[in-house]
């Protein structure tokens, strides 16, 4: 099956840093998906792009299909960016909605 | 907040027991899928269904099934429970059956003891 490596698997920052966070995927994808788990552990969707392009206020995720990669920036962190950050994608071919994730990566933002 | 519900919230158990979590999915919702979140495995795919039918398995155990209804409410058995079983489990629901974005749960956690 597809496989999705993220990296880096921990980022520490102090409030107020940028950070760009890597999705690597082994095969062709029909959707991809950037999650944000709260402590709390709710996932919350932060961005859709199988590709292209897409901002929303601090954050922006791009996604270059034919190279198989999708990378999420985080601008001028806050405290509340801390979490579990998720890329999943489905595989392309006959997978439906099949989500496979990756492991993470564990964002520490310092005040 | 989603638009998808998941009871109960929190639910704790005892080896070889049984136990239904349920799922409401986003109106206007056909798919419904379930993972399951464990320190070990990750975030893996259990199932998926899209108006009534299963559509995708994935490494769910035989010890577990569901189904969605009519309403497209879905539920999620699981039966002799193992302590291994003990886990986040997730529903999530989109439009179609694939290239939709889908929308999480608040999720059901699972503690067995």
């Amino acid at each position: 099956g597809i496989q999705v490596e993220q990296s880096p698997p921990d980022l520490i920052l102090q409030e107020g840093a940028n950070s760009t966070l890597r999705c690597n995927f082994s095969d062709s994808v029909n959707n991809l998906q950037w999650f944000h788990q709260n402590p709390w552990g709710q996932l919350i969707n932060l961005f859709y792009i199988p590709s292209g392009t897409k901002q929303n206020g601090r954050l922006s995720a791009t996604t270059v299909a034919t190279e198989r990669y999708s990378l999420l920036y985080i601008s001028s962190s806050q405290t509340t960016d801390s979490g579990v950050y998720f890329c999943a994608v489905v595989a392309g071919g006959t997978s439906y909605g099949k989500l496979t994730f990756g492991q993470g990566t564990i964002l520490t933002v310092h005040p | 907040d989603s638009g998808v519900t998941q009871t109960p919230k929190h639910l704790i158990t005892a080896t070889g027991q049984r136990v239904t979590l349920r799922c409401s999915p986003r109106s206007g919702d056909l798919s419904v899928y379930w993972y399951q979140q464990s320190l070990d495995q990750g975030l893996q795919f259990l199932i998926q269904y899209y108006n009534g039918e299963e559509r995708a398995k994935g490494n769910i155990l035989e010890r577990f099934s569901a189904q969605q209804f009519p309403d497209l409410h879905s539920e999620l058995n699981l039966s002799s429970l193992e302590l291994g079983d003990s886990a986040l489990y997730f529903c999530a629901s989109s439009r179609r059956l694939e290239g939709y974005e889908q929308f999480f749960g608040p999720g059901t956690r699972l503690t067995v003891l």
